[in-house]
C-alpha cells in the first residue's frame, strides 16, 4: 500500500519567505507526528496530532510554526518569515495509534533550504 | 544532560564482524524503546522493537537495561547493506519519540 508522502521534497526560499510543507499519511493512520532533523542530528518532535486536534505543539520551536490537519488526514506544516536556521530535512509520520508502543512510518521529508 | 545518548561512530567494521551500539536515555518513565535505522538522505524506518527480556530478529539482538537506562543492538556477520546510521528511540505513554544523533556504521568489504 501507499506509504506517507511529502510535498515538496525539496524547497529553496528566501530568508523572511511563507513555506507551506505537505504531508499525507498512510490511510487509516490517525496519529500524525511533524519532526525536523538537521545534519548530523536525530529527528527532532515538533508536533503531534491525533485525528484533526494537535495534542502536542510543544516541539514547536517559536510561532512562527504552525500545523494545521483540518480533516485528521493530510497535514500541512506553516513557517512564516523564514530564517536561515529553519534549513533542515523536514519529517512527518504516520501511526495506527498515538501510544508510542507503535511503529511510526515516515515520509521521504522535505529538504527545506533558506537562503 | 542529553534526553537519549548515542556514541556518533563511524564505526568501521569488516564484512562479517560482529558491532554492538549502546546507548542511554535519561527519562526513567520511558515505556518503549526501539532501534530505527536510517540510510544516507533517507527517511527512518523501524529496525526492531526492544523489549526488557531482550529479542533477536535474525543477525539482529537488541537488549534492555531498565536499571541502568541502557539499551543496546548487536550486529553478528555484518553485511554491507548493514551500513547505515541506527538511531536509539525512546517513548513514553502517549508522548512522542525522543531520538539519539544516531550511530554510523560502515561495513566494508
Amino acid at each position: 500500500g501507499a506509504g506517507v508522502s511529502q510535498t515538496p521534497s525539496n524547497k529553496v526560499t528566501e530568508k523572511g519567505k511563507y513555506v507551506e510543507l505537505r504531508c499525507d499519511p498512510i490511510s487509516g493512520h490517525t496519529a500524525l507526528y511533524w519532526y525536523r532533523q538537521s545534519l548530523g542530528q536525530g529527528p527532532e518532535f515538533l508536533i503531534y496530532f491525533q485525528g484533526t486536534g494537535a495534542a502536542d505543539d510543544s516541539g514547536l520551536p517559536n510561532d512562527r510554526f504552525f500545523a494545521v490537519r483540518p480533516e485528521g488526514s493530510v497535514s500541512t506544516l506553516k513557517i512564516q518569515r523564514t530564517e536561515r536556521g529553519d534549513s533542515a530535512v523536514y519529517l512527518c509520520a504516520s501511526s495506527p495509534s498515538g501510544k508510542s508502543s507503535y511503529e511510526q512510518y515516515f515520509g521521504p521529508g522535505t529538504r527545506l533550504t533558506v537562503t | 544532560r542529553k534526553e537519549v545518548e548515542q556514541d556518533p561512530g563511524p564505526f568501521n567494521v569488516p564484512e562479517g564482524a560482529t558491532v554492538a551500539f549502546n546507548c542511554t536515555y535519561s527519562n526513567s518513565a520511558s515505556q518503549s524503546f526501539f532501534w530505527y535505522r536510517q540510510d544516507c538522505r533517507k527517511e527512518p524506518k523501524l529496525l526492531m522493537s526492544v523489549y526488557s527480556s531482550g529479542n533477536e530478529d535474525g543477525r539482529f539482538t537488541a537488549q534492555l537495561n531498565r536499571a541502568s537506562q541502557y539499551i543496546s543492538l548487536l550486529i553478528r556477520d555484518s553485511k554491507l547493506s548493514d551500513s547505515a546510521t541506527y538511531l536509539c528511540v525512546v517513548g513514553s505513554g502517549y508522548s512522542t519519540l525522543t531520538f539519539g544523533k544516531g550511530t554510523m556504521l560502515l561495513v566494508s568489504p
